[in-house]
């Protein structure tokens, strides 16, 4: 099986900075990553796809980049609203395993 | 619009059942892969399981042999049997379209093996 490690686990940061999450899998999967924000009691929703692509949307301040084993998830400018816990997933072979979580606070 | 509503969650005792349903609206999920993920409270998301566009399904490890993901196309509605509960199977439930990546989640139900 494929493991994801996300990094950091938590984050304080303010309205206004730029943040870098980063996902590492355990093997090569081909950009196939996708990026989730979940925010309490709701649901996740799609921000990204096969690494870097943006889902129909998604505010252009969320971007991805990435190739092989490492992926980053960068927000340029937070956004009061962008406070909330993300998680990403390979998609590359079952089972389609999700990262931990990172948890961004506001600072 | 695309929707999906699950339900069917609800209290168990360990080693019970449950099916879960997932309707869906908006699109037809015999064309599409759907997905099943869970989250225990306060715990991270949990990938459980896959149907492809024909009859191929996937599990995770910590449910194969005790699960089983179906559909019903004139139903257009997705199910999640669940049998031998454990209390590490305590969740919210999520259905959801696609598997690489899930583009529309349902807002889940909460399955609780308790005694």
């Amino acid at each position: 099986d494929i493991q994801m490690t996300q990094s950091p686990s938590s984050l304080s940061a303010s309205v206004g900075d730029r943040v870098t999450i980063t996902c590492r899998a355990s093997q090569g999967i081909s950009n196939s990553l996708a990026w989730y924000q979940q925010k309490p009691g709701k649901a996740p929703k799609l921000l990204l796809y096969v690494a870097s692509r943006l889902e129909s949307g998604v505010p252009s301040r969320f971007s991805g980049s990435g190739s092989g084993t490492d992926y980053t998830l960068t927000i340029s400018s937070l956004q009061p609203e962008d406070f909330a816990t993300y998680y990403c997933q390979q998609y590359y072979s079952t089972p389609y395993t999700f990262g931990q979580g990172t948890k961004l606070e506001i600072k | 619009e695309v929707q999906l509503v699950e339900s069917g969650g609800g209290l168990v005792q360990p080693g019970g059942s449950l099916r879960l349903s997932c309707a869906a609206s908006g699109f037809t999920v015999s064309s599409q892969y759907m997905s099943w993920a869970r989250q225990a409270p306060g715990k991270g998301l949990e990938w459980v399981s896959v149907i492809d566009s024909g009859v191929s399904t996937y599990y995770a490890d910590s449910v194969k042999g005790r699960f089983t993901i179906s559909r019903h196309n004139s139903k257009n509605t997705l199910y999640l049997q669940m049998n031998s509960l454990r209390a590490e199977d305590t969740a919210m439930y999520y259905c959801g379209r696609g598997a690489g990546p899930i583009d529309y989640w349902g807002q889940g139900t909460l399955v609780t093996v308790s005694s």
